[in-house]
């Protein structure tokens, strides 16, 4: 089955409106990382988080880490339109790389 | 420096047909993967290579196979086309500091339909 999940799998926001993806995995995971994929294009290498509890900003985005190292977040900060896409976590098992299933946003200007 | 590239773009088969996929990279990276995208489902992994004339199995490989003659290539094989193979295919590859904790560049995607 599906090792990594993420919810909700579409959210759609006013412009200006925060935005919060989740990402859980079913098995510990060494490192986390997040990638967005614009509508019609290729998944795009955002940041990754590697310590228990680690906490990331980049600009109005900000990622963190589980303490368990099993689920991860990335919340967006008073959306913009060049926000829209799909945004992946991608984790690693030890033996195994798995990305999760996405979530989808739309911002309504 | 284009990156990471793929070929076709797009293409149709029909049911039982073979075709072969072609990711090419100029960074010299040691690692590539071949991945397929479907709806709800995210980005999962067919097969990988950790470097030129090895490759290795990934999530959901049946159906597939590869080649990794040369390291700026890898090729995806359908070598009897099933409409479960209609998807979206992304190659990609990173410098092979770590497998799992690399940075992973993307090719733009090839989107294959099968009937």
């Amino acid at each position: 089955g599906q090792q990594v999940m993420q919810i909700p799998q579409y959210q759609h926001v006013q412009e200006g409106e925060d935005f919060t993806t989740y990402c859980n995995s079913s098995t510990t995971l060494s490192n986390i990382q997040w990638y967005k994929q614009r509508p019609g294009g290729h998944p795009v290498f955002l940041i990754q988080l590697v310590k228990s509890g680690e906490v990331k900003k980049q600009k109005r985005l900000t990622f963190q880490f589980g303490e368990a190292k099993k689920n991860s977040s990335l919340h967006i900060t008073a959306t913009q339109t060049t926000d829209v896409g799909t945004y992946f976590c991608a984790g690693y098992t030890g033996n195994q790389f798995y990305f999760g299933t996405g979530t989808s946003l739309t911002v309504i200007p | 420096n284009a990156g990471v590239t793929q070929t076709p773009k797009f293409r149709v088969l029909k049911t039982g047909q073979s075709m072969t996929l072609l990711c090419a990279q100029d960074m010299n990276h040691e690692y590539m993967y071949w991945y397929r995208q479907d709806p709800g489902m995210g980005l999962r992994l067919i097969h990988y290579s950790v470097g030129e004339g090895t490759t290795a199995k990934g999530e959901v490989p049946d159906g597939y196979n590869v080649s990794r003659l040369k390291k700026q290539n890898f090729l995806l094989g359908l070598e009897s086309a099933a409409p479960s193979q209609t998807s979206v295919y992304f190659c990609a590859s990173s410098h092979g500091q770590g497998w799992g904790t690399d940075t992973q560049y993307f090719g733009p995607g090839t989107r294959l339909t099968v009937l």
